[in-house]
């Protein structure tokens, strides 16, 4: 079963606004992460958030995370064609931490 | 692009069949997970191998099976083929067993197709 719940599931905006996509999940966790998959690739590493943490920037993009609702949000700023994709977030429970439970994903695509 | 590499890319079995897929892990990382991504979903955690031995396993069936190497490379073994199997098989190598502390670079997938 899956962990992370990504809402919205697609997402289609143009080139140079901002895209916002949020994740919940259910139980307690260590971290969460954030990955990017082109069209039915391999998964690329964004960003990870550990639980004591509130909030992480990388380049465009930022990560929030609030325990408290067991959710997490990542926006990319300024967005550009190449940013199109869809982003998961995954999650390692906090009793088994090799077990990374994924999201169905949010499809966003970004219209030059 | 991660130094992970599976093979082969693409493959076409036959329901009943037995198929192995093939994963080369980073370099220096001892921790191999693999996953199983259907259509239109999430990537579905099927088990880690750290050090050579089994360390964690999602809810597959035991004919799903693996093997590290001393090389750190790793096999997936499926046996009696269903049509469900046909997904993206994705590796990832980190440097932890502990996956969810770590960053996970994935290979590019092997896409399964059983008939």
């Amino acid at each position: 079963s899956q962990q992370g719940e990504e809402d919205p599931q697609a997402l289609s905006i143009q080139e140079g606004e901002n895209a916002t996509m949020n994740c919940s999940y259910k139980t307690s966790i260590n971290n969460l992460q954030w990955y990017r998959q082109n069209s039915g690739r391999g998964l690329v590493h964004l960003i990870l958030i550990r639980s004591n943490e509130r909030e992480k920037h990388s380049g465009r993009l930022r990560v929030t995370l609030d325990t408290s609702k067991k959710s997490s949000s990542l926006l990319i700023t300024a967005s550009r064609a190449a940013d199109t994709a869809s982003y998961f977030c995954a999650t390692g429970a906090y009793y088994n931490n090799n077990d990374m439970r994924f999201g169905a994903g949010t499809r966003l695509t970004v219209k030059p | 692009e991660t130094g992970v590499t599976q093979s082969p890319t693409h493959l076409i079995k036959t329901r009943g069949q037995q198929v192995t897929l093939r994963c080369s892990s980073q370099s220096g990382h001892n921790t191999v997970s693999w996953y199983q991504q259907a259509l239109g979903q999430g990537p579905q955690f099927i088990f880690q191998y750290y050090r050579e031995e089994e360390n964690g396993r999602g809810n597959f069936p035991p004919r799903f099976s693996g093997l590290q190497f001393p090389n750190y490379s790793s096999e997936l073994n499926v046996n009696a083929l269903e049509l469900d199997d046909s997904a993206l098989y994705l590796c990832a190598s980190s440097l932890s067993r502990t996956s969810g502390s770590y960053e996970q670079y994935f290979g590019p997938g092997t896409r399964l197709t059983v008939t």
